[in-house]
């Protein structure tokens, strides 16, 4: 079946420190999604990705889809003690169903 | 607006008992989806409806689970009988009809089984 793989499992940053977490496919996906989790919460929702090579940014924070929609990342500039959390990725075959990553903890050390 | 309200937000309960968690959607989304958080399984899937109908529950682990959705503003995921394995946050989340939208989670149930 689909599988997605997300590395790293756990990151451990000084503040001020960059933050990559990146998720991968074996098969070609539709669509992607990013959430973040704080320590206690729910997910909440960040970014879509969709086409090709898209590249969107929401502030200090930079989403990646690869050129063979397989694979995405998450790039945090110059981390601060409030971007702590659990960093998901949910990707989708066929737009409608959404497999969710196992996840990059973050933790930010001040 | 109120978002994705799920109830109770926690329970206990010994091994054998029913289980009810309730959910209501944010009002106008049309898919509604039931997720199990546990550490050692992550975030899983277990079904989603789209317009009050299941859709997909190849996620749901056994006979046990079973997930209703009455109406558009109400869904309930049972667990009859309930066991120890069992215990995990439950999340449901909610989002408009159309391919690229996001979910709306709960604030999810803390469900622990003795």
């Amino acid at each position: 079946g689909q599988q997605v793989m997300q590395i790293p499992q756990y990151q451990h940053v000084q503040e001020g420190e960059d933050f990559t977490t990146y998720c991968n496919s074996s098969t070609t996906l539709s669509n992607i999604q990013w959430y973040k989790q704080r320590p206690g919460g729910h997910p909440v929702f960040l970014i879509q990705l969709v086409k090709s090579g898209e590249v969107k940014k929401q502030k200090r924070l930079t989403f990646q889809f690869g050129e063979a929609k397989k694979n995405s990342s998450l790039h945090i500039t110059a981390t601060q003690t409030t971007d702590v959390g659990t960093y998901f990725c949910a990707v989708s075959y066929n737009f409608n169903k959404f497999y969710f990553g196992s996840g990059t903890k973050l933790n930010v050390k001040p | 607006d109120a978002g994705v309200i799920q109830s109770p937000r926690h329970e206990v309960t010994e091994m054998g008992q029913e289980v009810t968690l309730r959910c209501k959607p944010i009002s106008g989304h049309n898919s509604l989806f039931w997720y199990r958080q546990t550490m050692m399984r992550g975030l899983e899937l277990l079904i989603y409806f789209n317009n009050n109908v299941p859709i997909d529950d190849s996620g749901m682990p056994e006979d046990r689970f079973s997930a209703k959705m009455p109406n558009a503003s109400f869904s309930t995921l049972k667990i009859q009988p309930s066991e120890p394995r069992d215990s995990a946050v439950y999340f449901c989340a909610s989002s408009p009809s159309g391919q690229f939208q996001p979910q709306h989670f709960g604030d999810g149930t803390r469900l622990s089984i003795l």
